[in-house]
């Protein structure tokens, strides 16, 4: 079955400490995301990708990095310089990459990352 | 650049209808709606990609006002499988190109 995968589901951190979460999709769609959600505040874009080695800041990118080697896989790293890490991480693909705009998005299970 | 929803919570009985409203402060060139389910990543609904346009999924349909820089979620004779939250997404700029912002969200309830 075609979609995305992130791991872990559950992630315990201690301050200072970076930690990578993962997105692998097979449905071989150009573009990936990664959402940051907190209660109340909806979908925010931290990256995006539109093309394999590329990839550009959303609305929240600073404490975070991304890569994009493959274009299946989309890691997020939350670094130690995001100032308040908690929160749920939703990676997503669309099918657009470079062309026209955004189609419809495939959501993977999310990240729930907790930082102690 | 976020769109605003409203309501920001509802609570029906099964078999009730409700509205949600999604309005931007820019024009909008397309508006998508996704369904959370708690604890779940959100599915999509529906993209309307033009003034005027109406689409549906089951018993649920949305239009656009393009001239109103607004688009509405109808959900009509409920059912329990529709409660969670919904978030409308419309296209924003965001580093140098056209991405989608969603909404805040409004939370359904549905009560049998």
């Amino acid at each position: 079955d075609g979609g995305i995968t992130q791991s872990p589901k559950y992630l315990f951190r201690k301050e200072g400490q970076n930690v990578t979460l993962s997105c692998e999709q097979n449905l071989n769609h150009d573009a990936m995301y990664w959402y940051r959600q907190d209660p109340g505040q909806g979908l925010r874009l931290i990256y995006y990708s539109q093309i394999v080695n590329d990839f550009q800041k959303g609305d929240i990118a600073e404490g975070y990095s991304v890569s994009r080697e493959k274009k299946e896989s989309f890691p997020l790293t939350v670094t130690s310089a995001q100032k308040n890490p908690t929160a749920f991480y939703l990676c997503a693909s669309s099918i657009d990459g470079l062309a026209g705009d955004t189609g419809e998005l495939f959501f993977g299970e999310g990240s729930r990352l907790t930082v102690l | 650049q976020q769109p605003v929803q409203s309501p920001q919570a509802v609570i029906l009985r099964e078999g009730e209808d409700a509205v949600i409203n999604c309005s931007s402060s820019k024009a909008l060139y397309s508006v998508h709606w996704y369904r959370q389910k708690h604890g779940e990543a959100p599915v999509f609904l529906m993209i309307l990609l033009k003034g005027g346009e109406q689409m549906r999924h089951e018993k649920i349909s949305a239009s656009f006002n393009e001239k109103k820089q607004q688009s509405s979620l109808y959900l009509t004779a409920s059912q329990l499988s529709y409660s969670g939250t919904y978030f409308c997404g419309t296209e924003g700029v965001i580093g140098g190109a056209q991405k989608l912002v969603f909404g805040q969200g409004t939370r359904l309830t549905i009560n049998p």
